[in-house]
């Protein structure tokens, strides 16, 4: 089975605080994703990348930012939290196979700023 | 921009009902379209997926189907049990941008004994 696995399930930050949310998936997969979750705006795209180093804007990236080291590894960075970042995140990643693109997500950060 | 659409938003039924939970998108040029399933506070799980070239796909007691010249979806479930209670989210992906998903807002069911 996929498995993509997030560090925290909950976080409580500080307004200003720099956030490291880590994500690993451990199936070899080429794509990860970064979404967030607000209730009544559904999931929206934040950044994502299709290779080690590369990474391409989603929706909303204003007051994000990414890095991908290594392949399994995908980490989304919030350099000054705000409390409008309080959100749940979650974490994808995908694989092709023939003409199939299927994404399988990880269980979620509920990040909270005060 | 294509736009994706769940109707209705919420959903109450007795256990064991049949159930049909509707999907649509504006832009019929869709590569995948992939049905979730979300428990409260946690993340995403893949439930079914359908090529744009398929007509339907089955698991269990959900069946999906496509038609994607009229941008529409179905999630049937069948025999419906308390444990069925989620929210369920389909989502597309272009044929012109296959990396990015766009979600619907979700259906939230809940099936009571």
């Amino acid at each position: 089975d996929v498995k993509v696995t997030q560090s925290s399930r909950y976080l409580v930050k500080r307004t200003g605080e720099k956030v490291f949310l880590e994500c690993v998936q451990d199936m070899d997969h080429e794509n990860m994703f970064w979404y967030r979750q607000d209730p009544g705006l559904g999931l929206r795209l934040i950044y994502f990348s299709y290779d080690v180093k590369m990474k391409e804007k989603g929706d909303i990236p204003e007051g994000y930012s990414v890095s991908r080291e290594k392949k399994e590894r995908f980490s989304l960075i919030l350099e000054s939290a705000s409390t409008n970042q309080t959100s749940m995140y979650l974490c994808a990643s995908s694989f092709w196979t023939g003409a199939i693109h299927e994404q399988y997500f990880g269980p979620g950060t509920r990040l909270t700023v005060t | 921009k294509q736009e994706v659409t769940q109707i209705p938003a919420a959903l109450s039924v007795p256990e064991g009902e049949n159930l049909v939970l509707n999907c649509s998108f504006t832009d019929s040029a869709i590569y995948n379209l992939q049905w979730f399933r979300q428990d409260p506070g946690k993340g995403l799980t893949s439930l079914l997926l359908i090529q744009s070239s398929q007509r339907e796909q089955t698991s269990g007691r959900l069946n999906a189907s496509l038609d994607k010249s009229s941008g529409r979806s179905t999630l049937y479930i069948a025999a419906s049990q308390p444990g069925d209670s989620a929210t369920y989210l389909c989502a597309v992906n272009s044929e012109y941008n296959t990396d990015k998903l766009i979600f619907g807002t979700g259906t939230r069911l809940q099936v009571f004994p």
